[in-house]
């Protein structure tokens, strides 16, 4: 059964620097979507995308981030300089039409 | 806006008794309605969606517009139940908000 997968597992980094989640959805979903989850808190919905741009984005989602799906396969979430409180963990999700949204195991995000 | 509410973060049970997970949710217009589950170093999942009213591992909740409430119920209780659960809404649009979630554990 087709799944969706992140790399890395585990990402540490200094505070300020840039970091990069990738995500390969599943191949015929259309809906790409990041969330994150900070430590002992709920899960919260950071941007969806979809037809190459982004289609919704909460308020967390500033200037710092960006999505990108650079080929037919990856979808990467990127913070330019990172901060403690970007210490979470980060889900990517996608899907084939409105509704069920699909998740990999997530990245654990450490900032130092 | 959108919001979700699980009064309980943690629910202790034993084996073989009745599950009642509470959701709670505020919305304007007509939800669409999830339970996700996160098993022990697993991903989130899927367990039930309202507008597919079946029944899941042999749990089933309904959408209650009065109240506003979409609870999670099972009639008995099982080792392999415990878990993570996070009742969610999506507003018909791609964005789905996530409660606090409520960590079940049942105790043989």
């Amino acid at each position: 059964e087709p799944e969706v997968t992140q790399t890395p597992s585990h990402q540490v980094t200094q505070m300020g620097q840039e970091v990069i989640l990738r995500c390969v959805p599943i191949s015929n979903h259309l809906y790409f979507y990041w969330y994150r989850q900070i430590l002992g808190q709920k899960v919260e919905f950071l941007v969806s995308f979809y037809n190459n741009e982004i289609s919704e984005k909460s308020e967390i989602f500033d200037d710092q981030f960006s999505v990108e799906r650079p080929d037919g396969s990856n979808f990467t979430l990127k913070i330019r300089s990172t901060k403690l409180e970007d210490s979470a963990m980060y889900f990517c999700a996608s899907s084939a039409s409105l509704g069920e949204q699909f998740f990999g195991p997530g990245t654990r995000l450490t900032v130092l | 806006a959108q919001r979700v509410t699980q009064p309980e973060k943690l629910l202790s049970v034993f084996k073989g008794a009745p599950v009642e997970l509470k959701c709670n949710y505020s919305y304007s217009g007509s939800p669409e309605l999830f339970w996700y589950v996160q098993y022990s170093r697993q991903r989130l999942q899927l367990l039930l969606r309202h507008i597919s009213r079946e029944s899941i591992k042999g749990f089933t909740a309904d959408l209650n517009k009065g109240e506003t409430s979409f609870h999670l119920k099972k009639p008995f209780a099982q080792e392999e139940d415990s878990a993570m659960y996070y009742c969610a809404l999506s507003g018909g649009y791609q964005k789905v908000t996530f409660g606090t979630g409520t960590k079940l554990q049942v105790i043989p």
